[in-house]
């Protein structure tokens, strides 16, 4: 099984950044998720790390550290939208690619 | 290209009853996930279908079923529900090899059980 672990909660003011920090500890890996999800809808999908290294997508970036069995999301230029909860989410290996284990989640909450 | 859709969008029932949740794919995906979402314990894994089979099951009863049709379809079955059964369901399609491994969420299906 995973353990899987972020903060609860992080407030940032508009135009910051913020970065979410999430560990996992596992007897398997086969790579690291980031959803976005605002409260009553379903999570969108922001990231997906497989490899050791950064991933930038316009203002969301990931890091995947294997080895550490660490990742961070970093949300730069904070806007108000961004406000919502970021789920981690590792997938169980080895034989399912659909199976994700998630972590509780992390409330963002962005002032103006 | 259209996303994963799931119907119906919301849904009440009264305990003892039964549903059925419906979940189409990203054309293309072949595996499907379910998830069950409530406050108290988060997104956790209920099941997921692969070419008509089911590859993974997660940690809940039996009353929690599921299938999935040639086209990749899938649904999902909870009998006799209660009222703990009250939860956001979601549905998710994985790209395999070629399409990448990125797992997409429809919108979901809230269950109202009274």
């Amino acid at each position: 099984g995973q353990n899987i672990d972020q903060p609860t909660e992080m407030t940032a003011t508009e135009g910051a950044i913020v970065q979410i920090n999430c560990t996992y500890q596992t007897s398997g890996f086969n790579g690291l998720f980031w959803y976005q999800q605002h409260a009553g809808e379903a999570p969108t999908f922001l990231s997906y790390n497989v490899l050791d290294g950064l991933e930038e997508k316009g203002r969301f970036s990931s890091f995947l550290s294997r080895s550490k069995g660490y990742s961070y999301l970093l949300l730069k230029e904070l806007q108000m939208k961004d406000s919502a909860s970021y789920l981690c989410a590792v997938r169980d290996p080895p034989d399912s690619w659909g199976k994700l284990q998630f972590g509780a989640g992390t409330q963002v909450v962005v002032t103006p | 290209k259209a996303g994963v859709t799931q119907t119906p969008r919301y849904l009440i029932k009264t305990r003892g009853q039964q549903v059925t949740l419906s979940c189409s794919p990203i054309s293309g995906h072949r595996s499907v996930s379910w998830y069950q979402q409530t406050p108290g314990q988060g997104l956790q894994f209920l099941f997921e279908y692969f070419s008509e089979t089911q590859r993974n099951k997660g940690n809940f009863p039996g009353r929690f079923s599921g299938r999935q049709f040639s086209n990749s379809r899938s649904e999902m079955n909870v009998s006799t529900l209660e009222l703990g059964d009250s939860a956001l369901y979601l549905c998710a399609s994985t790209g395999t090899a070629g399409m990448g491994y990125e797992q997409y969420f429809g919108p979901g299906t809230r269950l109202t059980v009274t």
